[in-house]
């Protein structure tokens, strides 16, 4: 158990589907971030959150949409996605950003599988 | 932009040998991070280097940081099969983020 919860751990969503990924994290970490995890691309960061605020969108494309309530929970809303979102979806929370150490915890992923 | 190269991509060995994963960073890292990701499983943390020349040991795990404090390597003696895995690198970029490197798998031959 590292602290940081997924769910749903797995998910099977048709095209034109909405779906949410919910996070939350239990350690008093104020970061918060997601990936994509596919074959082609062992660990692709998505979005970064810090306090709430959004540092980071790396070229996301908009069926993809992040939301950060308050420091220990993160949303990824799903909409009209592709097959080739098909991947693991991965959450982390990080504290020691102050020191430039940004070490992160990980739940234990989303399988998602676009039909 | 800031890179964080690893290699090789896969490593086959026989239980018993040992594996040495690399990375290199296209700029200078105030700290490396080392991560493993069983199969099935989520990156998970096992140790940060912050001085240079820097060298720890896990057991039969050897982490070293480089004197430029721009690469990194991860050896294991005599592999077991609990190693199996993939071993990640990572050290800080901008806005609160890690770039990671692309990941070393580590397989068991039968």
């Amino acid at each position: 158990e590292t602290g940081v919860t997924q769910t749903p751990r797995h998910l099977v969503m048709g095209m034109t589907n909405k779906k949410s990924l919910k996070c939350e994290q239990h350690l008093g970490h104020n970061a918060m971030y997601w990936y994509k995890q596919s074959a082609k691309k062992p660990l692709e960061l998505m979005f970064v959150y810090n306090f709430k605020e959004q540092t980071e969108n790396n070229s996301v494309p908009s069926r993809f949409s992040p939301e950060c309530p308050n420091s220990s929970h993160l949303f990824l809303h799903l909409h009209t996605l592709q097959p080739e979102d098909s991947a693991l979806y991965l959450c982390a929370s990080s504290q020691d950003w102050s020191r430039e150490s940004y070490i992160q915890y990980f739940g234990a992923g989303t399988r998602l599988s676009v039909l | 932009g800031q890179q964080v190269m690893q290699i090789p991509q896969y490593q086959h060995v026989q239980e018993g040998e040992d594996f040495t994963t690399y990375c290199n960073s296209s700029t200078t890292l105030s700290n490396i991070q080392w991560y493993k990701q069983r199969p099935g499983g989520h990156p998970v943390f096992l140790i940060q280097l912050v001085k240079s020349g820097e060298v720890k040991k896990q057991k039969r795990l050897t982490f070293q940081f480089g004197e430029a404090k721009k690469n990194s390597s991860l050896h294991i003696t005599a592999t077991q099969t609990t190693d199996v895995g993939t071993y990640f690198c990572a050290g800080p970029g901008s806005n609160y983020q890690l770039i990671w490197g692309a990941g070393t798998k580590l397989i068991i031959k039968p």
